[in-house]
């Protein structure tokens, strides 16, 4: 089985401008979190979903939105980009929200903001 | 709140050193706990985890132990390999998400 893939692997944008990212989460798994990685820090949490609905937000401004689709896959936007958006986009899934012990993580999306 | 705390890196071992990443946690209640690994360009794989006190997780020759007492759940490895080479966060888990450490770098040298 395929794991968790996402796309694209690399992105450049520039200031203002909006970016969206994707992910396809692990065949049979319903629930897909995201997380940011800034360079030499630990990811931190931005949303989880599961069922199409919004079961997590973390400390993120509203410039960041998320949906799911009826597939379970899921795409983050994230609006009139800053500099310090730049990081590494994280996309993890597990069966249900409640099943963390079995999390798994895509390669992610390097976006840069110049 | 929730919180972890790892050792600042990096660490650059010789081949077949022993390994201690130190770990400690704050948090509400009593969360699992976990060692996620980061090889270049790729995403974090879990390497082990405990769920509740006195666990110890273990893989591929890594261990540690889940410590209520100390708050604590620091890595250990009694011979590391130039494969070893990694990024390793600790983090817990709460409601449905991970809250991670910085991450400490780990170089091994043959």
């Amino acid at each position: 089985d395929a794991g968790v893939t996402q796309s694209p692997t690399h992105l450049i944008k520039t200031r203002g401008q909006q970016v969206t990212l994707r992910c396809s989460p692990i065949s049979g798994h319903k629930s897909v979190s995201w997380y940011q990685q800034v360079l030499g820090q630990g990811p931190q949490f931005i949303f989880q979903y599961y069922e199409k609905e919004e079961r997590g937000r973390g400390n993120f401004p509203d410039r960041f939105s998320a949906r799911q689709f009826p597939n379970y896959s899921s795409e983050l936007n994230v609006n009139a980009l800053l500099l310090g958006d730049s990081a590494l986009y994280l996309c993890a899934s597990s069966l249900r929200t409640e099943v963390i012990e079995k999390l798994f993580f895509g390669s992610g999306t390097q976006l840069s903001v110049l | 709140g929730n919180s972890v705390t790892q050792m600042e890196g990096p660490v650059t071992l010789s081949e077949e050193a022993f390994l201690t990443i130190n770990c400690t946690y704050t948090a509400t209640g009593y969360p699992s706990l976990f060692w996620y690994v980061q090889y270049p360009g790729e995403g974090l794989q879990l390497l082990l985890k405990a769920t509740k006190a006195d666990d110890k997780g273990s893989n591929k020759g890594f261990e540690a132990t889940y410590r209520k007492e100390t708050t604590s759940f620091h890595l250990e490895k009694g011979s590391v390999q130039v494969s070893d080479s990694a990024v390793y966060f600790c983090a817990l888990a709460s409601l449905g998400r991970l809250y991670f450490g910085r991450g400490t770098q780990l170089t091994v040298w043959p």
